[in-house]
């Protein structure tokens, strides 16, 4: 069983470009969520999604970044005109279903450099 | 914010048993500890996690106060693979909003 996947692990753009960063969740889960971990600090929440629904995104910026997880494919995590502020280690975790032992799972995570 | 306060850094030697705690005054009594370690540039990776008894596997032992307000983690022979960062986290465990990251724990285990 593949456990989460995140690609590319490495991405690097310019001011002002997009970045689209892909997470597919282990088989079986249907919770996605998106972290940003900004260098010597701890991981920060971003968003939980769930098939074809973001269930909470209170962790998103309001404007330039966008997620989804669509009924097929993988959940995509979106930045629009990138900064530089945005450098960061991107994760993704799943987990399966609401539940006592829900531990997420994570990805190796996508590193964004913005030039 | 975190909901817990972990030591910034922590050294142990190869083979000892390393003991990590963490503090969690205001946990509430549907809220379970759970503990994370992240090994430099990885994903972090669940270790472990309980409600109010112990708790052990394969990785490590939860050691949960009576009152539950703190905990210990232990790692019963700690590797030099087990340096990393750890972190302790408190959460509803049938909610799976988030997870609240503090800065966690710097291990280093020396030879």
């Amino acid at each position: 069983n593949a456990g989460v996947m995140q690609n590319p692990r490495h991405l690097v753009r310019r001011r002002g470009q997009e970045a689209r960063l892909r997470c597919s969740p282990m088989k079986g889960h249907s919770h996605v969520y998106w972290y940003r971990q900004l260098p010597e600090e701890g991981l920060k929440f971003m968003v939980y999604l769930q098939k074809e629904n973001i269930i909470d995104e209170s962790g998103m910026p309001k404007e330039r970044f966008s997620a989804e997880f669509p009924k097929e494919g993988p959940s995509i995590l979106r930045i629009q005109q990138v900064v530089r502020g945005d450098s960061a280690a991107y994760f993704c975790a799943s987990s399966p279903t609401r539940g006592q032992k829900n531990e997420q799972f994570f990805g190796p995570g996508t590193r964004l450099t913005v030039l | 914010d975190a909901k817990t306060t972990q030591p910034t850094s922590m050294d142990c030697a190869e083979g000892r048993a390393a003991n990590l705690p963490c503090n969690h005054s205001t946990i509430s009594g549907n809220e379970y500890v759970y503990w994370y370690r992240q090994i430099h540039s990885q994903g972090p990776q669940y270790i472990i996690h309980g409600l109010k008894n112990n708790e052990t596997n394969e990785m490590a032992s939860l050691i949960i106060t009576e009152d539950r307000k703190s905990s210990t983690l232990i790692l019963p022979h700690a590797t030099l693979r087990d340096t990393a960062v750890y972190y302790c986290i408190v959460r509803v465990a049938a909610n799976n909003n988030d997870m609240r990251f503090g800065a966690g724990t710097r291990l280093t285990v020396k030879p």
